[in-house]
């Protein structure tokens, strides 16, 4: 069962144009990290955010996370070809150290030029 | 590069046999964890080993079983394989900093059952 649902599973945008994915969950999370993955490669990771209402900025990425830390979003501002992937999000339980991750459905974006 | 490898990249067994793969961690890294990812959907967590020992299991039969040797590497065996086994494997390494368990992935590996 997952945890996490992301939003939209599919986004086809033109260059230039601005996009929000969506990850949502009952669930209370101690951090949630974000990752894109490229085909045939494993996920890289973006961001983590840990304390609720926080926001960190990546260049034109822009991750927030919940105040209830349930849910995250990534915007991103003026999306380039280079942006293409499969983005997921994946939460930690506890904060006590080496708990695993319950990843996201995943968003694939397409960025067409 | 996050300096996690894996090996072998791609790999086809036929139902019922048996197959290990095999992961070297990111230097400084104490912790592995195993990762399922079948085509279209994210990573199931496996199982983790921190200092040798499971420390976690996700929702895996028995015939998945894994090892850490004294490097940190580790190894993920499955037993009996189903067509359903056929995914992408991945393993990540960590340490636990600052209350925050960053997992690094490498590239996975490719099994297919036949």
């Amino acid at each position: 069962t997952q945890l996490l649902e992301q939003s939209p599973q599919f986004l086809s945008i033109q260059e230039g144009e601005n996009l929000t994915v969506y990850c949502n969950s009952s669930s209370v999370f101690s951090s949630l990290q974000w990752y894109r993955q490229e085909p045939g490669e494993g996920p890289v990771l973006l961001v983590t955010v840990v304390t609720g209402g926080e926001v960190k900025k990546l260049k034109r990425l822009t991750f927030q996370f919940g105040d209830a830390r349930k849910d995250s979003s990534l915007h991103i501002t003026a999306a380039q070809p280079g942006d293409t992937g499969l983005y997921l999000c994946a939460g930690s339980i506890s904060n006590f150290g080496n708990e695993k991750l319950t990843f996201g459905t995943g968003t694939r974006l397409t960025i067409i030029p | 590069e996050t300096g996690v490898t894996q090996s072998p990249t791609h790999l086809i067994k036929t139902r019922g046999q048996q197959v290990t793969l095999r992961c070297s961690s990111q230097s400084g890294h104490n912790t592995v964890s195993w990762y399922q990812q079948a085509l279209g959907q994210g990573p199931q967590f496996i199982f983790q080993y921190y200092r040798e020992e499971e420390n976690g299991r996700g929702n895996f039969p028995p015939r998945f079983s894994g090892l850490q040797f004294p490097n940190y590497s580790s190894e993920l065996n499955v037993n009996a394989l189903e067509l359903d086994d056929s995914a992408l494997y991945l393993c990540a390494s960590s340490t636990w900093t600052s209350g925050i368990d960053e997992q690094y992935f490498g590239p996975g590996t490719r099994l297919t059952v036949t």
